[in-house]
């Protein structure tokens, strides 16, 4: 089932902006991760914040955790054309750690 | 390079065909696979899980009788679709992923599945 609720649901941009996406849950949870999809294809994984970390870092992704208010962004600076493509996130439960609930995505179009 | 392959990528077939689709983990030992079915501009729906040696656990509202899972080694799940219809259609997606906490999912390419 979907738990994760994310927004925008689409989000059009310029290359060289940032792009922010959110993402909320509802239960306690083991970690959350963003993964990536260009379209037709299968999903990258981008990211990985465990539930005692805040914030994480890997090249141009920021990725923030808050569990009181049960969210995560995802920040992508300087964004270039070839970022364009759905972004997921989906968080490994603490009952289920290994099973992935996924949220219902952010469509990024950066416009070069 | 990929560490999960997934084939076919692409399938058109016949109303009641059978169609198998293969998941394999290529440099680790996956114990657990995920199936996951994705329609049009939506996000992955988990289908089931599939664990080496044992039957697969398959989520609320799957037929496990139309959606045949079989993982007999540590780097090979198969989903087959049995008697497919219209209605079976949909981007299907597998994952694998390394034994321990907090690892992430490694997905194969998908299959697009078109029954006519």
């Amino acid at each position: 089932s979907q738990q994760g609720e994310e927004d925008p649901q689409a989000l059009s941009i310029q290359e060289g902006e940032n792009a922010t996406m959110n993402c909320s849950y509802k239960t306690s949870i083991n970690n959350l991760q963003w993964y990536r999809q260009n379209s037709g294809r299968g999903l990258v994984h981008l990211i990985l914040i465990r539930s005692n970390e805040r914030e994480k870092h890997s090249g141009r992704l920021r990725v923030t955790l808050d569990t009181s208010k049960k969210s995560s962004s995802l920040l992508i600076t300087a964004s270039r054309a070839a970022d364009t493509a759905s972004y997921f996130c989906a968080t490994a439960d603490s009952g289920s750690a290994r099973q992935l609930t996924f949220g219902s995505g952010t469509q990024l179009t950066v416009l070069p | 390079g990929a560490v999960v392959s997934q084939h076919p990528s692409r399938v058109i077939c016949k109303s009641g065909t059978s169609v198998k689709i293969e998941c394999r983990s290529l440099d680790f030992q996956a114990t657990t696979m995920f199936w996951y079915r994705q329609f049009p501009k939506q996000s992955l729906m988990l289908m089931a899980t599939s664990n080496e040696g044992s039957k697969a656990t398959y989520e609320q509202g799957v037929e496990k009788d139309k959606f045949l899972i079989n993982h007999a080694s540590l780097t090979l799940s198969t989903l087959t679709v049995t008697s497919a219809h219209p209605e079976d259609s949909s981007f299907y997606i597998c994952s694998a992923t390394r034994t321990g906490n907090n690892q992430p999912q490694h997905f194969g390419d998908g299959t697009r599945l078109s029954i006519l």
